[in-house]
């Protein structure tokens, strides 16, 4: 059965500092993607990245990272040097290949950045 | 913009009640899903769609019933509504394409008094 684990339910940091959400998953396959989303207090869902099984490249977008690594099933995101306008709730998804691409989703890291 | 819509956004409802849920998108996605979002429990599968009349269930299916009779329209049934389907539902479409990213509506909020 495939699982995403996200076990920081609300991380709270101030202004400038960086933070790491993370990100533990299961499957059995071999061929399957990874996603970010970010839902912010307006409360719609933005998708972020997505990255495949294949590809362990880590990726910069600004000051979002984010480290895929396939041997410890584990794809976290880092925001650097944090804004207020990073409060969020923030998931992290899979997605299997075959027949019906079921999205499954964490359960959610809160972040919280304060001024 | 994948052009999703729910309908209605908001609704009040009361327990035993049915309940009709629209999601339309206009770009003929083949997959669309049912996703209901709760407090510590991130978001469901509810029910998901991979064509016109095929459907199949999700984690969290009990109580809900699906159709999709036309591409563009997915409706999510609450048979009869209680208090514990109280929560804030997503639509959501598959982008074409391997691997792609699921694109969501902007949700609705369903309180079941």
């Amino acid at each position: 059965a495939q699982k995403v684990t996200q076990a920081q339910t609300e991380i709270s940091v101030v202004e400038k500092e960086d933070v790491t959400l993370d990100c533990v998953y299961e499957t059995r396959d071999t061929t399957y993607y990874l996603f970010w989303y970010k839902q912010p207090p307006s409360g719609e869902l933005v998708f972020l990245i997505r990255r495949n099984s294949f590809d362990e490249q880590n990726e910069i977008s600004g000051r979002y990272s984010w480290n895929f690594q396939k041997s410890t099933s584990s794809f976290n995101f880092t925001i650097t040097a944090s804004q207020v306008v990073d409060s969020a709730v923030y998931f992290c998804a899979l997605s299997e290949l075959r027949g019906t691409y079921k999205y499954i989703f964490g359960t959610g890291t809160r972040l919280k950045v304060l001024a | 913009d994948a052009g999703i819509t729910q309908s209605p956004r908001h609704k009040v409802t009361e327990t035993g009640t049915p309940v009709t849920l629209r999601c339309h998108q206009t770009e003929n996605h083949r997959y669309m899903y049912w996703y209901r979002q709760d407090p510590g429990h991130g978001l469901r599968l509810i029910h998901y769609s991979y064509g016109v009349k095929d459907t199949d269930k999700g984690e969290v299916s009990d109580g809900y019933s699906v159709s999709r009779s036309k591409t563009e329209d997915f409706l999510l049934t609450l048979e009869s509504a209680t208090s514990s389907q109280t929560s804030v539902y997503f639509c959501a479409i598959k982008l074409p394409g391997e691997g792609t990213e699921a694109f969501f509506g902007q949700g609705t909020r369903l309180t079941v008094v």
